[in-house]
């Protein structure tokens, strides 16, 4: 059975500083593996999706790298704001058509 | 419409009643999904829709759950005899492409957008 796996729950970091969110999962057999923000009361954002064929993609100040044999995947944030203070989520698919969510790392950016 | 759209965004019902939930996806996409997300724990996948049918329903958590999608666009999802357990936020989301892996969608094509959700609350 598919597990996945947010470290940390919770990070705080100073406003500027580059961070990264990481996310593991049990099952290498994934089509792909995706990243959300949610802020609070709202409902989720997709930031980056990768395919299990990739190993990274790239949005902005947004960088998502996928290492499918070891089941880990990070999610790399340059020059945090204030703005960037939310619950980000990575999801993979697995190969039975299921789509499993981690529990999430709420983040927040201290001004 | 620009987004996914889901209604009510708010629900407060009393144990054993039945209640609907109404999803509106973005125009054009082919695939719908429904999730849910009880207080404290992740997100739970309970059903997906390619067009207007249901390959997986095994992810809905009781036969009290039902959904169905019609004209390959609204769906809606049913709770039935309310239990305080069934309360969370359902959330909806849509993708241009669904699970089809020899369509040429790529990462564009099956990125799942989501509505705001429908908060439930069961009395």
């Amino acid at each position: 059975k598919q597990e996945v796996t947010q470290i940390p729950a919770a990070l705080s970091v100073p406003e500027g500083e580059n961070l990264v969110l990481n996310c593991s999962f049990t099952d290498s057999a994934i089509y792909n593996l995706q990243w959300f923000r949610q802020d609070p009361g709202k409902g989720l954002t997709s930031l980056l999706l990768i395919q299990s064929s990739q190993r990274e993609q790239t949005s902005g100040r947004l960088n998502a790298s996928l290492d499918k044999s070891s089941g880990r995947s990070t999610l790399y944030i340059a020059a945090s704001q204030p703005g960037d203070s939310a619950t980000y989520l990575c999801a993979v698919r697995s190969r039975d058509d299921k789509i499993i969510f981690g529990k999430g790392t709420r983040l927040h950016i201290l001004p | 419409g620009a987004g996914v759209s889901q209604s009510p965004s708010n629900k407060v019902t009393e144990k054993g009643k039945d209640v609907e939930l109404r999803c509106d996806p973005i125009s054009g996409h082919t695939a719908l999904y429904w999730y849910r997300q009880s207080l404290g724990q992740g997100l739970e996948f309970l059903i997906y829709f390619q067009g207007n049918s249901a390959p997986d329903k095994s992810g809905l958590p009781s036969d009290r759950f039902s959904a169905e999608r019609t004209g390959g666009s609204v769906s809606t999802l049913t709770i039935q005899r309310t239990q305080q357990e069934d309360s969370a936020v359902y959330l909806c989301a849509s993708s241009f492409y669904g699970f089809s892996p020899g369509l040429a969608g790529g990462p564009r094509g099956e990125t799942q957008y989501f509505g705001p959700g429908t908060r439930l609350l069961v009395l």
